[in-house]
């Protein structure tokens, strides 16, 4: 089993939908979980991060995570064109040996649709 | 505010040809640094990464190596390049201690070796 598992996708959504996006881990020692965002051709660029379980809100942004099903989610609500690019989760532990390394997802690819 | 700048953006290069590319961030002091190779399906891989100046640590045996001469540089090299070095090559930059050890990404630098 691998330690990140995201569906690769392609979504594709209309204009001013919700979107989901979600990954499934296997390692219960990663506390902090984090969103990338990666246009074409270019690097990720952090979106947003959560420590443990909970909701962080930021605009139109949505990070949810519950650590007892090991499952992230990121709701993008109003989608915009703009917003079509891959999202790449990544997840890491709190402390100790290896602490600093991220362990990513594969990336979803997102299509928004005027 | 910090940045982080990666070059070239594109290179393309014959088997067998040396690799040299450069990373430096701005703004900020002794970073962890770091070296990525992004490969279509693949996700992120980590290749390097460097808590100080001359301290390397490799995560994958393969055809390159790093170096960080100064603290806010990071070197990513080759002396033979083979086909399967192609991909795309991203630094990183965090902050030790911060608790999210949040990584921040460069542009990246697309290799194709022909």
């Amino acid at each position: 089993q691998k330690e990140v598992e995201q569906d690769p996708g392609p979504l594709s959504v209309p204009e001013g939908a919700i979107v989901s996006l979600n990954c499934t881990y296997s390692n219960s020692a990663f506390q902090y979980f984090m969103w990338y965002r990666q246009y074409s051709r270019k690097g990720p660029e952090l979106l947003m991060y959560t420590y443990s379980s909970g909701n962080k809100e930021d605009g139109r942004f949505t990070a949810q995570v519950d650590k007892s099903s090991k499952y992230i989610s990121l709701f993008i609500r109003d989608s915009q064109p703009s917003d079509s690019a891959t999202y790449l989760c990544a997840m890491k532990g709190d402390s100790g040996a290896g602490s600093y390394q991220l362990t990513f997802g594969k990336g979803t690819k997102l299509s928004v649709i005027p | 505010s910090q940045t982080i700048h990666q070059w070239p953006a594109t290179l393309v290069q014959p088997v067998g040809s040396p690799l040299s590319l450069e990373c430096t961030v701005e703004g900020t002091s002794n970073p962890n640094l770091y070296w990525y190779r992004q490969a279509a399906g693949r996700g992120l891989q980590l290749l390097f990464y460097s808590v100080g100046i001359g301290q390397i640590s490799s995560e994958v045996p393969q055809n390159l190596s790093a170096s960080r001469p100064q603290d806010r540089q990071f070197i990513l090299s080759s002396k033979k390049l083979l086909l399967s070095d192609s991909g795309f090559y991203l630094c990183a930059w965090s902050v030790w201690g911060t608790g999210a050890d949040i990584q921040y990404f460069g542009a990246g630098t697309r290799l194709s070796v022909l």
